[in-house]
């Protein structure tokens, strides 16, 4: 049973350059979140997908673009880099509930992550 | 208002040792979720122990417990017997379910070392 998988696992780009990361959920999976991690931080949200559509969102400017697709894969686009893009960007994926049912643990299940670099 | 706090860095401990990652939260809302996740160097994020705020007991993984006292907003993780594999980056983190969806909230971390 395949994790969640994210290419590319490292990248580097230059200032004002778009860029554009990739995640498959795991099996069963249908929620696809993606998280920045600068360096020596914890991961902060930027947004989650369920049923194709940005369903919650981090601060983070309109730059940050995502979309999912019918077989629940994810994309996380990024214009105009700038230098303080450089992190890890984690997706991770989790199985969506409902909140008035009790959810228990629906932990969210990460990805080995893309390192990009912009210089 | 930060709602995750790790208090602690870094912490240092002998192998075969126990040793506790402090982790307090806020939040007004009554149903949420409270994770441990372990981040080596490789950077993945590895789901250790969860703790629902309606859970009675105290979560328990192998050699993980989740010491939980709701009252003072604490969800500290437990590690027995630590090996040298437990060297790396431990995050507590919660999630907040709100109408829109599930974010998780991360702390900044505690880095653990693990000695021989």
């Amino acid at each position: 049973d395949a994790g969640v998988t994210q290419s590319p696992t490292h990248l580097i780009k230059t200032r004002g350059q778009q860029v554009t990361l990739r995640c498959s959920p795991k099996s069963g999976h249908d929620t696809v979140s993606w998280y920045q991690q600068a360096l020596g931080q914890g991961p902060q949200f930027i947004f989650q997908y369920y049923e194709e559509e940005e369903r919650q969102r981090g601060n983070f400017p309109d730059r940050f673009s995502g979309h999912q697709f019918p077989n629940y894969s994810s994309e996380l686009n990024v214009n105009a880099l700038l230098l303080g893009d450089s992190a890890l960007y984690l997706c991770a994926s989790s199985l969506h509930r409902d909140r008035g049912r009790h959810w228990g643990n629906t932990e969210a299940f990460f990805g080995q992550g893309t390192r990009l670099t912009v210089v | 208002a930060q709602k995750i706090t790790q208090t602690q860095p870094g912490m240092f401990v002998q192998e075969k040792e126990a040793v506790t990652l402090d982790c307090t939260y806020d939040t007004s809302d009554p149903s949420y979720g409270l994770f441990w996740y372990k981040q080596p160097s490789s950077g993945e994020m590895i789901f250790l122990i969860y703790q629902g705020s309606y859970d009675q007991q105290n979560a328990t993984e192998g050699r993980y417990s989740l010491n939980f006292q709701k009252a003072r907003k604490s969800a500290n993780l437990v590690i027995s017997a630590s090996q040298l594999g437990d060297s790396a980056m431990y995050f507590c983190a919660m999630r907040e379910v709100n109408q829109a969806g599930t974010a998780l909230i991360f702390g900044k971390g505690t880095t653990l070392s693990v000695s021989s």
